[in-house]
């Protein structure tokens, strides 16, 4: 069965440095992988998506994500954060058969200290 | 273009009642996916309905049900109402699958609160 791992509940870092919000999926074939960000109170926004091609991805806000297949991972990236960056984040999987069905990790809760 | 869009925002409702959820997708879109999100269980896929038909479906008891008309427009329903029933509901849409590509865009949510 398909599932997402996102290790790290929460996270703080200071504004202005990098940041890296680990994800680590199970799919026995090539899956779908996105990043999703909900801020309080609000639906969830897609940051970047990976569907084939090119294993490093280019998404909004600054953040990009690696696509690394022997290791099962698509961990989030950006190289400096901004207070509005606080956030939880969602990595997600779904199948080209069920692209509709989306499995969500249960989210890393993002925290920026000034 | 306008967003997804979900009503009521909030609900509060009693056991053992009964509630109708809202979303109006992004003009041209033709699937609609509906998921639960909850402290303990974090975000589950419901159902998915495309051109009026469901097409997905999570692992959700027979209590939560959906449709979908000819706009696209859908609605959930869940019956028989439990307090862990007590969830952001959320909806999203997206174009027709065809062509390999796929993105989902959320709505707001409708926060459902049972007594």
């Amino acid at each position: 069965a398909q599932s997402v791992t996102q290790p790290d509940i929460h996270i703080t870092v200071s504004e202005g440095a990098s940041l890296e919000l680990r994800c680590n999926y199970s799919y026995g074939a090539t899956p779908y992988l996105f990043w999703y960000v909900q801020s309080p109170g609000q639906g969830l926004q897609l940051l970047l998506k990976y569907f084939s091609g090119d294993t490093l991805v280019q998404g909004i806000k600054g953040f990009e994500a690696e696509f690394k297949r022997s290791q099962s991972s698509f961990n989030l990236r950006k190289p400096s954060v901004h207070w509005s960056d606080a956030a939880e984040y969602f990595c997600a999987v779904a199948s080209y058969s069920s692209a509709s069905k989306i499995i969500f990790g249960s989210g890393t809760r993002l925290s920026i200290r000034p | 273009k306008a967003g997804v869009t979900q009503t009521p925002r909030y609900l509060i409702k009693t056991r053992g009642q009964q509630v109708t959820l809202s979303c109006s997708p992004i003009s041209g879109h033709r699937s609609v996916s509906w998921y639960q999100q909850t402290p303990g269980q974090g975000l589950q896929f419901l159902f998915e309905y495309f051109s009026e038909t469901q097409r997905n479906k999570g692992n959700f008891p027979g209590r939560f049900s959906g449709r979908q008309f000819s706009n696209s427009r859908s609605e959930m329903n869940v019956s028989t109402l439990e307090l862990g029933d007590s969830a952001l509901y959320l909806c999203a849409s997206s174009k027709d699958l065809a062509g390999g590509t796929y993105e989902q865009y959320f709505g707001p949510g409708t926060r459902l609160t049972v007594t």
